[in-house]
Formats: structure tokens, sequence, C-alpha cells
């Protein structure tokens, strides 16, 4: 039973165009939510967080918003850059659990 | 080191047999985690370590899976009598303090069981 799911497994979008990614939870307890990155070869890499007590979080041309009604996430990335080019994994925690919840991850491809 | 570093970065190990992988967290962090990456999934937790206590070990798969973190620096994660089901790369993340922190991840051991 997955409590946190990415119902997208790739995702292509033109360089310079606004890429989104969406994030659906089924856990109410959850209420901390991240959003990690990862090349081939390497580990995730930690890119964006926000609390359940926050609609928005924005940083640089990155921003998540969270429907906690809907429960439901996204990332939303603009303007998408060639280095974008990665699989991106969204993540939650909360209820006193140890570590995060990963969802399958979408492969996010940014073409020229 | 700057960061979380793993070791073997590639195991192969023939079905029955043990194997250990080493986790070096980034200095002074308090907490450590392992998880499982099957091929095409996100990473799911196993064990998690707050200094040498080993706190919770809910998603550790079997009794041939078994963590520890002595000294509360360096970890292993060892797998007896290894199955072609343990197939996956094995991701080690720490963090400063909290387990609700962002974590930092090593880039992982791949262990392929034959």
């Amino acid at each position: 039973d997955q409590q946190v799911k990415q119902n997208s497994p790739s995702l292509s979008v033109q360089e310079g165009r606004i890429s989104i990614l969406n994030c659906d939870y089924t856990n109410s307890m959850f209420d901390y939510f991240l959003w990690y990155k990862k090349y081939p070869a390497e580990g995730p890499t930690f890119l964006i967080s926000i609390s359940s007590i926050k609609d928005k979080n924005e940083d640089g041309r990155f921003t998540v918003f969270l429907n906690k009604s809907a429960k439901h996430l996204s990332l939303h990335i603009v303007p998408s850059q060639p280095g974008d080019s990665a699989v991106y994994f969204c993540a939650a925690t909360g209820g006193g659990a140890d570590g995060l919840t990963f969802g399958k991850g979408t492969h996010l491809i940014i073409q020229p | 080191g700057a960061g979380v570093s793993q070791s073997p970065r590639y195991k192969v190990a023939k079905r029955g047999q043990d194997v250990a992988l080493r986790c070096d967290p980034i200095s002074g962090h308090v907490s450590l985690f392992w998880y499982q990456q099957a091929l095409g999934q996100g990473p799911e937790f196993l064990t998690y370590f707050q200094n040498e206590a080993q706190l919770d070990k809910s998603g550790l798969p079997s009794d041939r899976f078994f963590a520890e973190r002595p000294e509360g620096s360096v970890s292993t994660l060892k797998i007896q009598r290894t199955q072609q089901e343990d197939s996956a790369v094995y991701l080690c993340a720490s963090s400063l303090l909290g387990s609700n922190e962002k974590l930092f991840f090593g880039s992982g051991t791949q262990l392929s069981v034959l």
C-alpha cells in the first residue's frame, strides 16, 4: 500500500518552460514534505521542503505547493534548464515516524 | 569528509554469501538511516540510529538483516545468507539532529546477488 504516490513515471518539458511534478499522499499523519533530486549513480539530494502549516514554499526557480485537503503537492520549476534533467522523488514524514516515505519518482527530461 | 561516504560502491555476491556494507556519515551528524532502493522504486526505510542507539529497525525485511553503529559514527549493514531478492541499491543517509530534518545521502552500494 503506497502512502506516497507519483503517478507520472516520466515527464518531458522544453527548456525554458515550466515543469510541474505531482505527488499524492494517503497518510493524514504526514506533516512535512520534501522533494529530492537524483542523478544516475548518485544518491538523492535535497531540493526543497514544506511544512503542513504552509501552502507554498519558494526557493529560486523551485516552488512547492501543498493542498492538504486534497492530500496533494506539486513541485514547479521555472524556467526549466537542461541540468534539471533527473529523477525527482517526493517524500513525506510525520506522526512520529522515523525517516522518510518516498514515492517511486518521476524522471524529468528537459529537451533543448 | 564533506559528504556521506559508502563502500563498496558495487558488490556482487553469490546466493547464500554474507555481505557487509559500510557507511561513513557526515562528521557530527547525530542521525543515520539506511534505505533500500529496488530498481524502478523509491528508497524504502530500513533502520534508524541516533548516535549509537538503534531507535527503529521496523523496516528491516528479515532477521538476515542486521545494522550497527557502535561508536555513533560509522555504521555497517550486514546481510546474512543473501537471496536474489536482496539485490538493490543500499543508501545511507545522515542528518545533523532529528529525523525530520533533510537527509544527506551517500551514493549507495549496488548489491547484486547471483
